[in-house]
This record gives structure tokens, sequence and C-alpha cells, in this order.
């Protein structure tokens, strides 16, 4: 047990519809990261969101965005889905620090049909 | 060329064995995860360090800064330790980005 609730634990959308996956961290963990697994890849880093504000991001186009919230869950949009979205999204929470563990969600899989 | 590769990409082993995952990055970091993946998605984090060795239970996680190279290993390996292994170190100039191997899936005969 993480503490780290992502839901829904799967989804399926149609092209070209939105999404949105959510993220409930642990209370005090104010850095949550979200991350993209294709099938059979390692995690992509989407982005990162410290205090409600986004604080570092990856190789991803705008249509995919986020949002924290001040009770420690978060969001993560992704818009115009393409069947490229198709993937495991995770999130990760942490206190801020460097060296600090980071403790992740079960995971969002998402199907873009 | 990736910037963190991790062998072997799959072991087989029997219970009871002694198991080595190694890591190797080419970027700087300020300290490494290692991470474990059932299937169904779920991931833990086992350890984060950034110098020397970590221990718990029957895991054991070693970093060495200068030769940019980690190890995790497990001790008398059992069933239950079957599972995708990812190495992920922290980049030294981001906050909280981590870069990740490809994961060295394991599978444990009883």
């Amino acid at each position: 047990e993480t503490g780290v609730t992502q839901s829904p634990t799967h989804l399926i959308k149609t092209r070209g519809q939105q999404v949105t996956l959510r993220c409930s961290s642990q209370s005090g963990h104010n850095t949550v990261s979200w991350y993209q697994q294709a099938l059979g890849q390692g995690p992509q880093f989407i982005f990162q969101y410290y205090r409600e504000e986004e604080n570092g991001r990856g190789n991803f186009p705008p249509r995919f965005s986020g949002l924290q919230f001040p009770n420690y869950s978060s969001e993560l949009n992704v818009n115009a889905l393409e069947l490229d979205d198709s993937a495991l999204y995770l999130c990760a929470s942490s206190v801020p620090g460097r060296h600090t563990e980071a403790f992740f969600g079960q995971g969002t899989r998402l199907t873009v049909v | 060329k990736n910037e963190v590769e991790q062998s072997p990409q799959n072991l087989t082993a029997q219970e009871g064995e002694f198991i080595t995952i190694n890591c190797s990055y080419s970027v700087g970091i300020s300290a490494l995860h290692w991470l474990q993946q059932h299937p169904g998605g779920g991931i833990v984090s086992l350890f984060m360090l950034s110098s020397g060795k970590k221990k718990h239970g029957r895991l054991i996680a070693t970093i060495n800064i200068q030769e940019k190279h980690s190890s995790l290993h497990i001790t008398a390996s059992h069933p239950r330790d079957s599972a995708v292994y990812i190495c992920a170190p922290l980049l030294g100039d981001s906050n909280y980005q981590l870069i990740w191997g490809a994961g060295t899936k394991l599978i444990i005969k009883p």
C-alpha cells in the first residue's frame, strides 16, 4: 500500500475524445509526477507539478496538461486522443527534496480505439 | 545509445538462487531508484540510493557514482520475487525527473 490512488483503473476512449485521469497522493506530498508507459516500454516522464504549478515537462505535446489541487490530488488531461496514447499512466508523489522516496500509484490503463 | 542500460533483459532462475541485476547510466544523476513492477502495472519503489549500499530484507542495492553503475541483488530468491525490476536514475539537474531503464523481467521457478 503506497498511499497513492489512481482512478479509474481502466478506461476505453475513442480517438479524438478527451480524458481526465486522477491521482490522489499522500498527505504532505506536494510534488506529483506523471508518466506514460506504452506496452513493452519503460515509462516516459510527462510532467511534474509542485505546489499546483508545472515544475518540469518531458517531450509531450500541449494536449497533455495537468492540474494539482491543494488537497494533494492531481489530474492528467489529454485532449484529442490518438491511438498512440494507449498506455499505462502512472503518477508518483513525493515530498520536496531530491533524496526522498517516491510513491507510485497502480496506474490507469487507457485504451484508445 | 540509451541513457540507462539494464542487464539482463530477461532472467529465469530457480527458487533459492542468488540474483543480480545490473544498471549502467551515462548521465549525471543525484540518486537512483530501483523499482519493482508487477503484472498489471503497479510500481513499488524498492530503494533510492545515492552512494554505497542499502539492504532491505533479502534485497540489496549498491551504487558506484564514479563508475555510473548500480546493482540490485536478491538473496534466496522466491517465486513471489517474479516481476519486472526497473532502474531509474534521478537526473542531477531536475527536481524529480526520472529516466527509466527498460527493465529486467525476472521469473523465479519453484
